[in-house]
């Protein structure tokens, strides 16, 4: 069985440009959860998806970051324009339909770099 | 603030070593995880513990949990340099939605 795979791997933009990243969850799993970890600090939720509802979106820094899901099935990240401070690993974990083992199935993240 | 604080930050030990990290944490739980993430790759889960738990094992692995104190302990045994990696814990706090907070880590060397 595939596991959580994201897009692309490493990005490296300019301040003030697009960048979207896109996140396969496990197929068959509702939830899809959005982290980031900025350097040198700890990992961070931004949001999480049940299907293709936002179920908690508290994370989110500002409305520079977009999320959707549409279909419930895979996810995107846009952030427009990019800052600096946005540089990171933005990490994509899923879990089945009742979360309550609490465990989440990471993908292996997608690096931005933003200059 | 914070809510999970692993100590200590870096940790380097020799092959055949057990290794203890410790996570500290300030609200209410209704679990705690740990996760390992070998460098430049995902957050692998290793072990969840409950709230109403006080000790799990899983292989090498040994979780405590101790709620009277906000704290939680990984013990791994018989450490081998595949260990080598960063180890996270992270709570579900009792009145969110699944929302893991977590710490800054502890980096672990394991030294043939």
């Amino acid at each position: 069985e595939a596991g959580v795979t994201q897009f692309p791997s490493h990005s490296v933009i300019e301040k003030g440009q697009t960048v979207t990243l896109r996140c396969d969850p496990i197929s068959g799993h509702d939830n899809l959860y959005w982290y980031r970890r900025v350097m040198g600090k700890e990992i961070k939720f931004l949001l999480h998806f049940v299907k293709e509802s936002k179920q908690d979106e508290s994370g989110m820094p500002n409305n520079r970051f977009l999320a959707e899901r549409t279909g419930g099935t895979y996810s995107t990240l846009k952030v427009q324009p990019a800052e600096l401070e946005d540089s990171g690993v933005y990490f994509c974990a899923s879990s089945p339909r009742d979360p309550n083992t609490g465990e989440l199935f990471f993908g292996e993240g997608s690096r931005l770099t933003v200059l | 603030s914070q809510q999970g604080e692993e100590d200590p930050q870096a940790l380097s030990i020799q092959e055949g070593e057990n290794a203890t990290m410790n996570c500290s944490y300030k609200t209410s739980i209704n679990n705690l995880q740990w996760y390992r993430q070998n460098s430049g790759r995902g957050l692998v889960h290793l072990i969840l513990i409950r709230s109403n738990e006080r000790e799990k094992h899983s292989g090498r692995l040994r979780v405590t949990l101790d709620t009277s104190k906000k704290s939680s302990s990984l013990l791994i045994t018989a450490s081998r340099a595949a260990d080598t990696a960063s180890y996270f814990c992270a709570t579900v706090r009792m009145d969110s939605n699944y929302q893991l907070i977590w710490g800054a880590g502890t980096k672990l060397i394991i030294k043939p």
